[in-house]
């Protein structure tokens, strides 16, 4: 089974509604990330959790929230989703040395 | 704040050349890693240096940490075709990893 999973895998929306991604790991680790992958821009950082009553914005966390409801979880919310937020997006988990990161096999998301 | 740069973000090589890639941060880095994206794929760790000046080798890839922890490269000899794929370093300082935007490297039969 893999260690980091995402749900769902593919989903295609309409402008203005509400989308919640999910991440799940079993590796134990403490630290979780949410990185949107967009052609040409390499991954970028939305949101950081370092554990559970932990939440750090990254560099591109406007029209995104999170929520950490166990060490083990770690969801992605679009409040009011947009065109421009069509991308491929990733979970990643971290140890408490916060080097290497593994990620979820990705949520494509298009929004019409 | 942090940047981490590789340039070209794409480069075609023909099945058995050689290959080398660079990446370059702003500032100086406690360590450096280097992920690999199959098409189609996320992101899978493949190594992290962390000395000044650090040479790793895993069979036909070879990994160095510049001396003055700044930069690295990643280098292939002989290119096949289960080469092809984005390779993203990331380097690590003030708590931080940072991504650069990747190469994507295509491998000609």
């Amino acid at each position: 089974d893999a260690d980091v999973t995402q749900t769902p895998r593919n989903r295609i929306t309409k402008t203005g509604k509400r989308i919640m991604l999910e991440c799940s790991q079993t590796k134990g680790h403490d630290r979780m990330y949410w990185y949107r992958q967009d052609p040409g821009l390499g991954l970028r950082l939305i949101y950081y959790s370092f554990d559970v009553k932990d939440i750090n914005k990254g560099e591109i966390s406007d029209g995104y929230s999170v929520s950490r409801q166990a060490q083990a979880k770690f969801s992605l919310s679009l409040e009011s989703a947009i065109p421009n937020q069509t991308a491929l997006y990733f979970c990643a988990t971290s140890d408490l040395r916060g080097t290497t990161q593994y990620f979820g096999p990705g949520t494509r998301l298009t929004v019409l | 704040g942090q940047q981490v740069m590789q340039i070209p973000q794409y480069q075609h090589v023909q099945e058995g050349e050689d290959f080398t890639t660079y990446c370059n941060s702003s500032t100086t880095l406690s360590n450096i890693q280097w992920y690999k994206q199959r098409p189609g794929g996320h992101p899978v760790f493949l190594i992290q240096l962390v000395k000044s000046g650090e040479v790793k080798k895993q069979k036909r890839l070879t990994f160095q940490f510049g001396e003055a922890k700044k930069n690295s490269s990643l280098h292939i000899t002989a290119t096949q075709t289960t080469d092809v794929g984005t390779y993203f370093c990331a380097g690590h300082g003030n708590s931080k990893l940072t991504f650069g935007k990747g190469i994507t490297l295509s491998v000609r039969p």
